[in-house]
């Protein structure tokens, strides 16, 4: 079965320290992406990869980088953590072409910035 | 403005009682896909529907593309339907997966 892991499940860090948020794929999927979840907002696509190396931009992008070190992994990096960036962490894989793509969930991690 | 938008925002059955779950979307529809989200916990893709009508159990998608619309029928809720179901669409720019906000179903015992 598919399978995409995150960690850490919960993370606390404190205003203009550095984060980052590990995905893990084990479906060899080629497409990877982050997304964030808070209330009033659904889920929103922060940066997304066609596979490794290759990183693009999301619909919210600004305080956040990625990177696709290989097929498997795609992280999440807030250089400078704010408290704006408290939410819900959710990493996909998928498969599948365009708007017919099967996307495949972590079980998220939860950051709360001090 | 927000291209998908979902009603209502929060619902509570009695356990038996049918649910109607709409998704309205002010772009141009490639594709529609509906997902559960269980409380606390990830998603689960339930339909991929960019058209016309799918059944999967007692569930039912509707998608009508003229009418900018997609619906999720649950027919006799259960205690384990509650959580939050939300829609995605992607428009005809290819743009990835839109997320509406969900609506967060309670089915009580």
């Amino acid at each position: 079965e598919a399978a995409v892991t995150q960690s850490p499940r919960n993370k606390v860090a404190v205003t203009g320290g550095k984060v980052t948020l590990s995905c893990n794929q084990t479906n060899n999927h080629n497409n990877m992406y982050w997304y964030r979840q808070d209330t009033g907002h659904g889920l929103r696509l922060i940066h997304y990869s066609y596979g490794a190396g290759s990183t693009e931009k999301g619909d919210i992008p600004d305080g956040y980088k990625a990177s696709r070190p290989s097929q498997e992994n795609f992280s999440l990096i807030l250089e400078l953590a704010t408290p704006s960036q408290t939410s819900v962490y959710f990493c996909a894989s998928g498969e599948g072409q365009g708007g017919a793509e099967t996307l495949y969930f972590g079980s998220g991690t939860r950051l709360t910035v001090l | 403005g927000q291209q998908v938008q979902q009603s209502p925002a929060s619902l509570v059955l009695q356990e038996g009682e049918n649910a109607e779950l709409q998704c309205n979307f002010s772009t141009s529809l490639n594709s529609m896909q509906w997902f559960y989200q269980r409380p606390g916990g990830s998603l689960v893709s339930l339909f991929y529907n960019p058209s016309g009508t799918k059944h999967s159990g007692r569930l039912t998608s509707t998608t009508v593309i003229k009418e900018r619309r997609s619906s999720l029928h649950i027919s006799s809720s259960q205690t384990t339907d509650s959580g939050t179901y939300l829609c995605a669409l992607v428009n005809n720019a290819g743009a990835k997966l839109t997320f509406g906000g969900g609506t967060r179903l309670t089915v009580r015992p």
